[in-house]
């Protein structure tokens, strides 16, 4: 069974702070994504990352593939009170091994509530 | 580009009463839909999907159903709903090579 473990599951950091979430997964992938959750709402994609040592970055967030470890990392730098929200990893497991294609059948992590305190 | 369009936003239904949340896709063709719950602090757990009209694979044991009447149609139902019903519901698709995408979500509260 493929398991999708976030950690950790909530952070609280003062403003100008940085740090990391970690997302392990336990079967083979190369396609892994990066949302974000507002309270009470839908999620919003932040990153696709769709090969062994893909990095992307997007204002203070960066995010980082390694298939081999099968773990991916959200770095957040001089965290800002914006960035309270909670995030998400998730892996189509069926991208890997059955030629190309999301199937969308993804397998989300528990998910980190991050909160940027002022 | 492809968009779900789902609702309500917001439901509060009573111990026992039936359930029909729907949701419709625009902008693309055959999408691979899913229905996923989230409960209070959790992740999100995918409860069924549907490659095709009619198509429905259920992930999890449970007191809900779901149906594919069209191709573009998914339709979550329950006869009679539990306090443990109770969370966020989204409806994804997603299409071979391209993201996923994602309704707007229904908050469900059983009282």
């Amino acid at each position: 069974e493929l398991k999708v473990e976030q950690n950790p599951l909530f952070l609280s950091m003062q403003e100008g702070k940085n740090y990391t979430i970690y997302c392990n997964y336990s079967t083979t992938s190369d396609r892994l994504y990066w949302y974000r959750q507002d309270p009470g709402k839908s999620l919003e994609s932040l990153f696709v990352l769709l090969s062994n040592g893909a990095v992307k970055q997007e204002g203070r967030l960066m995010a980082s593939l390694d298939t081999k470890a099968r773990l991916s990392t959200l770095h957040i730098t001089a965290a800002v009170h914006d960035l309270s929200a909670t995030y998400f990893c998730a892996v189509d497991p069926y991208r890997a091994g059955y030629g190309s294609g999301n199937t969308g059948k993804l397998i989300f992590g528990q998910g980190t509530t991050l909160q940027v305190k002022p | 580009s492809q968009t779900i369009h789902q609702w309500p936003a917001t439901l509060v239904q009573p111990v026992g009463s039936p359930l029909s949340l729907e949701c419709t896709v625009e902008g693309t063709s055959n999408p691979n839909l899913y229905w996923y719950r989230q409960a209070a602090g959790r992740g999100l757990q995918l409860l069924f999907y549907s490659v095709g009209i009619g198509q429905i694979s259920s992930e999890v044991p449970q007191n809900l159903s779901a149906s594919r009447p069209q191709d573009r149609q998914f339709i979550l139902s329950s006869k009679k709903l539990l306090l443990s019903d109770s969370g966020f519901y989204l409806c994804i698709g997603a299409r071979m090579n391209t993201e996923a995408f994602f309704g707007q979500g229904t908050r469900l509260t059983v009282v």
